[in-house]
């Protein structure tokens, strides 16, 4: 079945790397996102790779994807208190006439100073 | 720029009456989706369209209706409101081609009392 999963929360101290971690489940998966809510707001879209590359980097944000373990994971590097939000993963489903993306519940990045 | 809004942005309203919140779109994208987001459950798609006239149920869909008569427009609505659909709603939009991403509304908070 379709199904993302993600650890609920994480802390980090300001300066230090975060790595958030999430596991998918459907192989055929062709992109897979990383989306940031801070509080009272919407998703944002941060970043999202294709299912063809082990590595994205943009700025601080590295994106790993291991495709034999069905494994994502996004790293903060030099995470800042204003990285504090809700990190979601999310992996897209191709139907006939179009594509849907399915949500891990989202991981709860606390940043201490 | 391209912006996807949501009206109201919050609402209250009672047990067993008719809720439809709007969702307005203008990137010219075909696809349109809406959530809910609770406590412990992350994101859950109730409905979404692949384009004018096409409709189809999320998750999460009873209680609930969308109509597709625009490009830009997919309003949400509540046939008899219920304590149990307090939540915040949060409509996106995607291309149809490509890599999918869906960009989100600000979300409506709606509480049923």
């Amino acid at each position: 079945g379709e199904d993302v999963e993600q650890s609920l929360f994480l802390s980090v101290r300001e300066g230090d790397s975060s790595v958030i971690n999430c596991t998918y489940t459907d192989s055929s998966s062709t992109y897979l996102y990383w989306y940031k809510q801070e509080p009272g707001a919407g998703l944002q879209l941060l970043t999202y790779i294709f299912s063809n590359m082990d590595m994205k980097q943009d700025q601080r944000l590295t994106v790993l994807l291991n495709k034999k373990d069905k494994h994502l994971s996004l790293r903060i590097a030099d995470t800042q208190t204003g990285d504090s939000a809700i990190y979601f993963c999310a992996e897209l489903l191709i139907y006939n006439q179009g594509g849907k993306l399915i949500f891990g519940q989202g991981t709860e990045l606390s940043v201490k100073p | 720029d391209a912006e996807i809004t949501q009206s109201p942005r919050h609402k209250i309203t009672e047990t067993g009456r008719q809720v439809t919140l709007a969702c307005h779109q203008t990137w010219n994208h075909n696809n349109m989706f809406w959530y809910r987001q609770d406590l412990g459950h992350g994101l859950r798609l109730i409905h979404y369209s692949y384009g004018v006239q096409d409709t189809n149920k999320g998750e999460v869909s009873d209680g609930y209706s969308v109509s597709r008569s625009n490009t830009e427009d997919l309003p949400l609505t509540l046939e008899s409101a219920a304590s149990s659909q307090t939540s915040v709603y949060f409509c996106a939009s995607s291309d149809s081609s490509g890599s999918y991403e869906q960009y989100f509304g600000p979300g409506t908070r709606l509480t049923v009392t």
